[in-house]
């Protein structure tokens, strides 16, 4: 059972591109959690979606950003027109349940030049 | 809004000893609590899972105990080795949605 797999693992973007981060959840995971975790801070949630829904998007900027979990396909994280403070470590975690382990991806670094 | 802190920030020490790493987290109502490692330029590796009605939680030479009602939580390393060297993050789960929310971290050195 491969693990959770984000890519790319390493963005590089121009300030007010877009920038899609990718999430595949571990095998039988239906719970997908985003966070965001900026040089020398701690891990900020982003956004926690189940398929097709988002149940708790409280940590996501309102704008520029979204997030989406198809039905079929990996989960999405977007930021249209990136700033460079956007620049960060991206991780996805994905569970089977809400009380089960939260399994983490190996994080896409994004830099805004 | 959890809020979770993490004592010490940072701890350097010499191989085999004993370490007792601390959380508290200021909403006690929470579902569970985690504990992970991270590597430098790395994720996150799940350490151990304490549900809300656990006390304790044991993996080989690491053992964490809950204590709902204070809002703290401790890991305890026994016989520390230099492979035990990154930063030690706790995740309580709270609220609505039961999200994890992370303290800042112990970073830990272990020395030869």
């Amino acid at each position: 059972n491969a693990g959770v797999m984000q890519n790319p693992r390493h963005l590089v973007r121009r300030r007010g591109q877009e920038a899609r981060l990718r999430c595949s959840p571990m095998k039988g995971h239906s719970h997908v959690y985003w966070y965001r975790q900026l040089p020398e801070e701690g891990l900020k949630f982003m956004v926690y979606l189940q398929k097709e829904n988002i149940i708790d998007e409280s940590g996501m900027p309102k704008e520029r950003f979204s997030a989406e979990f198809p039905k079929e396909g990996p989960s999405i994280l977007r930021i249209q027109q990136v700033v460079r403070g956007d620049s960060a470590a991206y991780f996805c975690a994905s569970s089977t349940d809400l009380a089960g382990d939260r399994y983490f991806g190996p994080g896409t670094r994004l830099t805004v030049l | 809004k959890q809020e979770v802190t993490q004592i010490p920030a940072a701890l350097s020490v010499p191989e085999g000893e004993n370490l007792v790493l601390n959380c508290s987290f200021t909403d006690s109502a929470i579902y569970n609590l985690q504990w992970f490692r991270q590597d430098p330029g790395k994720g996150l590796t799940s350490l151990l899972l304490i549900q809300s009605s656990q006390r304790e939680q044991t993996s080989g030479r690491l053992n964490a105990s809950l204590n709902k009602s204070s809002g703290r939580s401790t890991l305890y390393i026994a016989a520390s080795q230099p492979g035990d060297s990154a930063t030690y993050l706790c995740a309580p789960s709270s609220g609505g949605s039961y999200i994890p929310t992370f303290g800042r971290g112990t970073s830990l050195i272990v020395h030869p």
